[in-house]
C-alpha cells in the first residue's frame, strides 16, 4: 500500500533550470512532510521539511509548496546545478506516529550542463 | 559528517550464513530505524525502536531481527542469509519528541550469493 506517491521517477533538467518533483499522500493525519536528498553510496540527508500550517517554505534554492486540500506537496529546485544531481525522496509522518516516516518511491534527478 | 555509523559498508556472503549489520549513533537519539532500500530506490521500514529494550517490526515483513540493549546501538541480524536478502540496508535515528528529520547512516550493501 503506497501511501505517498512520488513523480516523476526520473528527471533531466538543464543547468539553470527549475526542477519540480511532486508527491501526493492519502492519510490526512500526516502532519510533517520532509524531503531527502541521496547521493550514490550515501544515506539520504534531510533537505527541507514543511508542516501543513504553511503553504510554502523556502531555503535557498529549494522550495516546498504544500496544498492541503489536494493532499499534494512538491519540491522546486531553482537554478538547478549539476551538483544537485541526486535521488530525491519525499516523505510523510504524523504526530503520535512515533516519528515513523513513509517515503515516496524516489526521483532520480540529473542536471545537465 | 555522519553521527550515525554503519558497518560493514559492503558485505558479500554465502547462503545460510548468519550476519549482523552494525549501527551506532552518537547523538543520544532515542528512536532508531532500519530501512531496506530496493535497487529501484524505494525505502521500506523493516524495524524501529523507541528506546532501550523497545523494538517493533516495520511495514515490510523481514526475516531479520534487531535488538536495542544500549541507546546508541541498534544491530540487525539475519540468522540464515538468502539471495532474497540482497539489498541495501539503511539505519537512521531521530529525536524522541516532536517531528525531526532522520539522520541516516551511509548504509550496508549486502549481497548473498
Amino acid at each position: 500500500q503506497q501511501q505517498v506517491k512520488q513523480s516523476p521517477q526520473s528527471l533531466i533538467v538543464q543547468k539553470g533550470g527549475i526542477s519540480i518533483i511532486n508527491c501526493a499522500y492519502e492519510n490526512t493525519a500526516f502532519d510533517y512532510f520532509p524531503w531527502y536528498q541521496q547521493f550514490p553510496g550515501k544515506g539520504p540527508a534531510l533537505l527541507i521539511a514543511i508542516r501543513p500550517d504553511v503553504s510554502e517554505k523556502k531555503e535557498g534554492r529549494f522550495t516546498i509548496s504544500f496544498n492541503k486540500s489536494a493532499k499534494q506537496f512538491s519540491l522546486h529546485i531553482m537554478d538547478s546545478q549539476p551538483g544537485d544531481s541526486a535521488t530525491y525522496f519525499c516523505a510523510a509522518g504524523r504526530t503520535g506516529g512515533g516519528n515513523k516516516l513513509t517515503f515516496g518511491t524516489g526521483t532520480q534527478l540529473k542536471v545537465e550542463l | 559528517e555522519a553521527d550515525i555509523y554503519q558497518t560493514p559498508r559492503y558485505l558479500v556472503i554465502g547462503t545460510g550464513k548468519k550476519i549482523t549489520l552494525e549501527c551506532s549513533q552518537t547523538m543520544g537519539h532515542d528512536k532508531m530505524y532500519w530501512y531496506q532500500q530496493d535497487p529501484g530506490m524505494e525505502l521500506h521500514l523493516i524495524h524501529y525502536s523507541y528506546g532501550v529494550n523497545s523494538t517493533e517490526k516495520g511495514d515490510l515483513s523481514s526475516e531479520s531481527t534487531v535488538s536495542r540493549i544500549r541507546t546508541e546501538h541498534f544491530p540487525l541480524t539475519l540468522e540464515s542469509a538468502r539471495p532474497s536478502h540482497t539489498s541495501q540496508y539503511l539505519c537512521a535515528s531521530s529525536r524522541q519528541t516532536g517531528h525531526y528529520g532522520y539522520t541516516f547512516g551511509s548504509g550496508t550493501r549486502l549481497t548473498v550469493v
